[in-house]
């Protein structure tokens, strides 16, 4: 079974902060990806890496930013953080074929 | 306008009737179309993908793709409670790498 894990399901910070948001995958997968999730908007992409060291923006990257420094490993960063980023975060992979992604647990980020 | 639509909902069905859920997308060279279930508070859950037009079915789902009316559908037959959730359809972009575009779901209970 494929395992997509977060590193936490609920994070509370301050505007401001620096956050980090983990996600690492076991199946070898090319492909990994970061989106927020919002009621009435549905699932936007804000990055998504196809390789290591690679990264291509998604359509929401403004203000975050994302590493993928081992192929099992996606990070995605807050560099200053606001409140319109509260979200649902998911993290997902794949291979490149088949194309099929497979979600982690979410991490529910809120910011005050 | 959107790349992909969905009705909103809520829908409800009895218990054992067929769920009908529809999609369009605006990206007519897309190629790759996926089913995901939502359960509330839970991460999008792989249903079916389908790649060429006709129908696809496994289990008690059925998808359906009309490529020329860009139209994808789920059928859910012998409706379950247990399949009241958030449906979310994605389609894969045609020239975008890897960028899947989702829609905002619809969402369906079961009455028992």
């Amino acid at each position: 079974d494929v395992k997509v894990t977060q590193s936490s399901r609920y994070l509370v910070k301050r505007t401001g902060e620096k956050v980090f948001l983990e996600c690492v995958q076991d199946m070898d997968h090319e492909n990994m990806f970061w989106y927020r999730q919002d009621p009435g908007l549905g699932l936007r992409l804000i990055y998504f890496s196809y390789d290591v060291k690679m990264k291509e923006k998604g359509d929401i990257p403004e203000g975050y930013s994302v590493s993928r420094e081992k192929k099992e490993r996606f990070s995605l960063i807050l560099e200053s953080a606001s409140t319109n980023q509260t979200s649902m975060y998911l993290c997902a992979s794949m291979f490149n074929l088949p194309d099929t992604q497979y979600f982690g647990p979410g991490t529910r980020l809120t910011v005050l | 306008q959107k790349e992909v639509e969905q009705n909103s909902g809520p829908l409800s069905v009895p218990e054992g009737a067929i769920a009908s859920l529809n999609c369009t997308y605006s990206d007519r060279g897309s190629q790759s179309f996926f089913w995901y279930r939502q359960y509330s508070g839970k991460s999008p859950e792989l249903i079916m993908f389908i790649y060429s037009n006709g129908d696809k079915e496994d289990g008690r789902f059925t998808a359906q793709l009309n490529k020329a009316s860009q139209y994808v559908s789920l059928l859910i037959r012998d409706s379950q409670p247990s399949d009241s959730a958030t449906y979310l359809c994605a389609v894969k972009g045609a020239n975008t790498g890897n960028q899947f575009y989702f829609g905002t779901g619809t969402s369906l209970t079961v009455i028992p």
